[in-house]
């Protein structure tokens, strides 16, 4: 257990939907990334944030935003759905910015779009 | 922005063979290289990781080389063992706390 959580598992919606998937990182982790994993296209950076605000924001469309919360856990907001946004979407967290630590991954929420 | 190769994309060898698993990056500026294991249905976790002023950094059976003039590194695992097989995927960071930029992933399968 990597002491990240995500939240749903799984989630089934139609095209045109909006859905929210959230991310609790690891006690004491202020930087919180999204990533999105589609079968030919590896892992995607999304957008980062820290300690509640956003620090970069990598290939992620208009249609998807995110926030972190003073809590510091995050949410990715997927909306107007296309098929093409069926995928496997990874939060991970690492423990702030004064040095390279290891980013620790969440189990994941598999979206699918029908 | 950065951009990471990776090298094979699908890799298969015998148990006890080696494995070796190759990327470049662009950004000149990067100074951090983890590689990350993924298993089936599981997340990524991290297995190794080199910054730039080290050339070799080795753990056991696996070890991961730098070059930074080429900038390229690569991993490289000894004597495969079945549990081996998993999806392999090298990152690239060119300051602390700046997201990981992936490569696309080398699909290692280990056959007994």
């Amino acid at each position: 257990d990597s002491g990240v959580t995500q939240t749903p598992k799984h989630l089934i919606t139609a095209t045109g939907q909006r859905v929210t998937l959230r991310c609790s990182p690891r006690s004491g982790d202020l930087s919180v990334y999204w990533y999105q994993q589609s079968l030919d296209q590896g892992l995607q950076f999304l957008i980062q944030y820290y300690n509640g605000e956003e620090r970069a924001k990598g290939n992620i469309l208009e249609r998807f935003s995110a926030q972190q919360f003073p809590d510091l856990h995050s949410e990715l907001n997927l909306s107007s759905l296309e098929l093409g946004d069926s995928a496997l979407y990874f939060c991970a967290s690492s423990v702030d910015l004064t040095a390279h630590t290891e980013a620790f991954f969440g189990q994941g929420t598999r979206l699918t779009v029908v | 922005g950065e951009n990471v190769e990776q090298h094979p994309s699908t890799l298969s060898v015998q148990e006890g063979d080696s494995a070796v698993i190759k990327c470049t990056y662009s950004d000149s500026a990067s100074n951090y290289f983890p590689w990350y294991k993924q298993e089936l249905g599981k997340r990524p976790q991290l297995i190794i990781d080199i910054r730039s002023n080290v050339g070799e950094k080795k753990d056991q059976r696996i070890a991961v080389t730098l070059n930074k003039t080429a900038k390229h590194f690569s991993l490289h695992i000894t004597e495969t063992q079945p549990e081996d097989s998993a999806v392999y995927f090298c990152a690239a960071s060119r300051k602390a706390g700046t997201a990981l930029i992936f490569g696309k992933g080398t699909t290692l399968s280990v056959s007994s």
